[in-house]
């Protein structure tokens, strides 16, 4: 069975400029999480989509945003990119609705110049 | 949000030594979570233990729900082993700063 992938596996970004990462869940899985783990700061929430409907949010400004599509694979999009937002990005996916053992891709780590 | 409290912060084990990892929760949790961080940045679901007790191989976790913490034990520890070691829960997934595991052989 596949597990959680993530694309791109780097991303080298310049200030200002957008960002666009992908997530893959497990098959059968339909929630999918975004978390940001920054350097010094640990792993944060970031968004909670399951059935194409964002679930929850975390304590993340709004040029953070995604959507999750029909075949349950989702986008993490970041507008304005700032220094501060050079981070492992982690992607899980879960099983339905509701608190699920979440399981984890191997991240895109995205750096911001 | 919900503050996270691991201990220890750091832990160096002899190889086939035993470990206790706590985790404490600053409010009630029904979906905590154990995670290991390998040397390679990979996040492997150890176990998902809104309370009771499990246990797979080596490892077991409890948690008292009640008293808002969770144990992760470590037995016959092995190289491998070594990672960091993460609870997370809440409805907002909170995560605490982890336990820095290493084992040598």
């Amino acid at each position: 069975e596949a597990g959680v992938t993530q694309s791109p596996t780097h991303l080298i970004k310049t200030r200002g400029q957008q960002a666009t990462l992908r997530c893959s869940p497990i098959s059968g899985h339909t929630s999918v999480y975004w978390y940001q783990q920054a350097l010094g700061l640990g792993l944060q929430f970031l968004l909670w989509y399951d059935e194409g409907e964002e679930r929850n949010r975390g304590n993340f400004p709004p040029r953070f945003s995604g959507r999750q599509f029909p075949n349950y694979s989702s986008e993490l999009n970041v507008n304005a990119l700032e220094l501060e937002d050079s981070a492992l990005y982690l992607c899980a996916s879960s099983l339905g609705t509701g608190y699920q053992p979440q399981h984890f891709g191997d991240g895109t780590r995205l750096s911001i110049l | 949000g919900i503050q996270v409290e691991q201990s220890p912060p750091d832990l160096i084990l002899q190889e086939g030594a035993n470990s206790t990892l706590r985790c404490n929760f600053s409010d009630s949790v029904n979906n905590l979570q154990w995670f290991h961080q390998n040397p390679w940045g990979q996040l492997i679901n150890l176990f998902y233990i809104p309370s009771g007790t499990k246990q797979n191989g080596r490892l077991s976790a409890t948690t008292v729900a009640t008293e808002r913490y969770s144990l992760l034990y470590i037995s016959s520890s092995q190289t491998t082993d070594s990672g960091v070691y993460f609870c997370a829960g809440g409805n907002q997934f909170y995560f605490g700063t982890g336990t820095s595991l290493t084992v040598i052989p």
